[in-house]
This record gives structure tokens, C-alpha cells and sequence, in this order.
């Protein structure tokens, strides 16, 4: 759905070290966003870009970051991995302040 | 912070029965969006709503954005087995426009 691609579909890997999530878009949107999903929390934000060099935290930001070097690519980066970071990721692109957002099909990260 | 409250938690019919769900919320929304989630995927966009008390169709859904901006409903009439799924509401409030979103009504549907 909108061109959005995210990779990997699966990761597992171990406590302490680093995870680099990418989304690449393909439809020049202009807002693009991380959640993760957990059981009985839904889908809770981790951080946003409104532009290329833009970001900003959103309600679940601790222990993660983000770059935006270009329109297309969207980085989620887990410094130091632990155990309750472990959940599907989503990105999500929209093209406009009043556009609704559209989804990748998820990455599912384990931690060990 | 914001919060949505959408229920049912979970619903299982039978097939061809109509099944309706909402979402309210503490706080005033521009827009309810609502989106469908199948195993394995990610959600995808059913209805947006734009206009408080506006009402909109899309095939066998049907979803209301309430007169006071704090609730949003959705139908689906005649269900079918491929209507199987999580279905999340989410609102858009606030300076950043960010979305807030339920956490899912997940349907079953007995052939």
C-alpha cells in the first residue's frame, strides 16, 4: 500500500546490540511515521518526520531513534536492544497535513 | 494524553449477520480514520471522515463521525468470512495531527 516497503520482515537478535529498521516509500509522501504493536496496547507511536531532517518523538520514543537523509528512507535505529523492545514494528507514510496514513506490512523483531 | 476506547473487545458471528463497533474518545477529532488488519499485514485504510456527522459508505461498511467529534462508528452489513480480521479506529486532534488509535475490535465470522 503506497509504495512502502519495510525492512527486514523478521529480525531476531540478542540483548545490548544495535537494530537499524528501514522503510522506503516510493510515493514522495511527505510525513512518515514508526509505531509498534503489542497485545493490548494497539499501535502506539515511536517517532515521526515531517520532512527530510525532520523528527520528532512520539508517545513511546525511550531507547529509540530515527533518521530521515532522504523523502524516501525512514530509519529506526534501537541503540541497545532489550527484551521489551521486542514487538512488530509499522511505518506508515502520508502525503499531506489531511491525508490519512497509510501502512507497510510490519517487521517482527525478537529480542533474546 | 489522549485516549480511545473502542469496543467491542472482540465479536463472533455468523455469517451474513450485520456487525457494528465504535470508538470514544475524551477528546475532541478532525478525522476518524478506520482500518482493517489481517494477520501478518499491516492495517489498511477503510473509511476516512472528515466532517462531523458526515456519513460514509464503502461497499457493505458504512461509518459515522459523531456530532460531538468524540465517537465514530462503523457497520458491516451482510458479514462474510473474508471480513475476518482486527478492525482499529483512529483519531486525528492536536497540534502535530498525529493519529490515536484504539485497540482493535477483533471479529470472527462463522461460515
Amino acid at each position: 500500500d503506497a509504495g512502502i516497503t519495510q525492512s527486514p520482515r523478521h529480525k531476531v537478535t540478542e540483548t545490548g546490540t544495535p537494530v537499524t529498521l528501514r522503510c522506503h516509500q516510493t510515493e514522495n509522501h511527505r510525513y512518515m511515521y514508526w509505531y509498534r504493536q503489542d497485545p493490548g496496547h494497539g499501535l502506539r507511536l515511536i517517532h515521526y518526520s515531517y520532512g527530510v531532517k525532520d523528527t520528532d518523538k512520539g508517545e513511546v520514543s525511550d531507547g529509540y531513534s530515527v533518521s530521515r537523509s532522504k523523502t524516501e528512507d525512514f530509519l529506526l535505529t534501537l541503540e541497545s536492544a532489550t527484551s521489551s523492545q521486542t514487538s512488530v514494528y509499522f511505518c506508515a507514510t502520508r502525503d499531506g497535513p489531511n491525508q490519512p496514513q497509510h501502512f507497510g506490512d510490519g517487521t517482527r523483531l525478537s529480542i533474546l | 494524553g489522549q485516549q480511545l476506547n473502542q469496543s467491542p473487545q472482540s465479536m463472533f458471528i455468523q455469517e451474513g449477520e450485520d456487525v457494528s463497533m465504535n470508538c470514544t474518545s475524551s477528546s475532541i477529532f478532525n478525522t476518524w480514520l478506520w482500518y482493517k488488519q489481517d494477520p501478518g499485514e499491516g492495517p489498511v485504510l477503510l473509511i476516512a471522515l472528515y466532517k462531523a456527522g458526515e456519513l460514509t459508505s464503502n461497499g457493505r461498511l458504512t461509518a459515522q463521525f459523531g456530532i460531538t467529534r468524540k465517537d465514530s462508528f462503523l457497520n458491516i452489513s451482510a458479514s462474510i468470512p473474508s471480513d475476518v480480521g482486527i478492525y482499529f479506529c483512529a483519531g486525528r486532534g492536536g497540534s502535530q495531527g498525529n493519529l490515536i488509535f484504539g485497540k482493535g475490535t477483533k471479529l470472527s465470522v462463522k461460515p
